[in-house]
């Protein structure tokens, strides 16, 4: 168990829709990444906030966004979804926003588009 | 990012060591070399990572060619549990966060 929560386990819904994943960081952690894995693409980084703030930015489509909230908690906001939105979505923390700290992965969002 | 070479795939027993190579032939002085693993159904794991010497841990040893160039992580005594895609990153301590993460090595242990 790397301390890092993820809701919901799954996920199914119709294309033009939006949905909301949530990420729990690791106690203490500060920075929060989000990265989707897909069987095209492989595993790939979206975007990462650090205490609040966006820190750094991926390859995350303009119909995405997310935040991190006072509490340190993320929110992945995945808008008029496509069937190639399809994937597992993984958030990971890391303590701190700099250097090359290991970074702990969540369980993943499982995003199924129909 | 700096590129990194794996091989697709290995396979190996159980019980028996495990060498897993990677290439990063332009690395770069800043760049620490990090390998993480992603059981089936499971999100990454950081395994290991270092700069220049050769480091071990409760999980694996990475060994570090001198001109830093190639580097391989070994798993002592595989287990079925080993199972995974490992991959080889590098991360500049000073550059971005982000983990950039090629196509891995999927490792196969036989019983």
């Amino acid at each position: 168990d790397s301390g890092v929560t993820q809701t919901p386990k799954h996920l199914i819904t119709a294309t033009g829709q939006r949905v909301t994943l949530r990420c729990s960081p690791r106690s203490g952690d500060l920075s929060v990444y989000w990265y989707q894995q897909s069987l095209d693409q492989g595993l790939q980084f979206l975007i990462q906030y650090y205490n609040g703030e966006e820190r750094a930015k991926g390859n995350i489509l303009e119909r995405f966004s997310a935040q991190q909230f006072p509490d340190l908690h993320s929110e992945l906001n995945l808008s008029s979804l496509e069937l190639g939105d399809s994937a597992l979505y993984f958030c990971a923390s890391s303590a701190t926003g700099t250097g090359t700290n290991e970074q702990y992965f969540g369980p993943g969002t499982r995003l199924t588009v129909t | 990012d700096a590129k990194t070479t794996q091989p697709n795939s290995m396979e190996s027993n159980e019980e028996e060591p495990v060498h897993l190579p990677c290439n990063h032939s332009t690395i770069s002085g800043t760049d620490y070399i990090h390998w993480y693993r992603q059981l089936p159904s499971q999100g990454p794991e950081y395994v290991i990572h270092g700069l220049t010497s050769n480091v071990n841990n409760r999980m694996a040893s990475l060994a570090i060619a001198e001109d830093r160039k190639s580097s391989t992580l070994i798993l002592h005594r595989a287990t079925l549990r080993d199972a995974a895609v490992y991959y080889c990153i590098l991360r500049d301590w000073g550059g971005a966060q982000k983990l950039v993460f090629g196509q891995g090595t999927r490792l196969t242990i036989n019983p």
